[in-house]
């Protein structure tokens, strides 16, 4: 049963450019959340799809934006990319239920130059 | 607004002693919390849950105890190993919301 996981595992942009991260969730699994993880830092919530919608969104701006596919895979993308965006990239399922714990993937580590 | 704390410091302790790492909350009651650990380069994993109507939870040499007075968590590893050097973070649902908040996390070394 494979878990989540996440594509590329690392990636090296500049400034300006824009950027895709992928995920598949966990088997069974229908929500998909995301997460920013500055170095030091705790995952930060950037958004959280659901039935293909974003369902709620964090302290994030509009150059943040993201998909859901009807197999439940997810997508992030990022423009205009900033320094201060590179951080690990942190996708999480979770079954639809209350105090379902995440699971995350292993992370797509962005820097940006 | 809601905010987690735990020691940014790092913790080092010796092999076979119990490690106690804290999570504070404050401006919250959630109902729930979860406690994660983190290896370099890697994902979170989740450990533990803890619900506001439970007082301790126990799994393997791992305790969690939940004070909603106190607005405090304590996460105690028994008889530690050096495989038990990680990052551990403690996580809060918002209520109302599907957002989970994290702490910083608190790195454990234990040495051998």
């Amino acid at each position: 049963d494979a878990g989540v996981t996440q594509s590329p595992t690392h990636l090296i942009k500049t400034r300006g450019q824009q950027v895709t991260l992928r995920c598949s969730p966990k088997s069974g699994h229908d929500t998909v959340s995301w997460y920013q993880q500055a170095l030091g830092q705790g995952p930060q919530f950037i958004f959280q799809y659901y039935e293909e919608e974003e369902r709620q969104r964090g302290n994030f701006p509009d150059r943040f934006s993201g998909h859901q596919f009807p197999n439940y895979s997810s997508e992030l993308n990022v423009n205009a990319l900033l320094l201060g965006d590179s951080a690990l990239y942190l996708c999480a399922s979770i079954a639809d239920r209350g105090g379902s714990p995440l699971h995350f993937g292993n992370g797509t580590r962005l820097t940006v130059t | 607004s809601q905010k987690i704390e735990q020691n940014s410091e790092a913790l080092n302790i010796q092999e076979g002693k119990t490690a106690t790492l804290t999570c504070n909350y404050t401006n919250y009651s959630p109902a729930y919390l979860q406690w994660y650990r983190q290896d370099p380069g890697r994902g979170p994993v989740f450990l533990l849950l803890i619900r506001e109507n439970e007082k301790e939870k126990r799994k393997e040499r791992l305790k969690v105890t939940f004070d909603t007075t106190l607005k405090q968590s304590l996460f105690h590893i028994t008889a530690s190993q050096p495989a038990d050097s990680a990052t551990y973070l403690c996580a809060l649902p918002t209520s109302g919301t599907y957002k989970y908040i994290f702490g910083t996390g608190t790195r454990l070394k234990v040495l051998a």
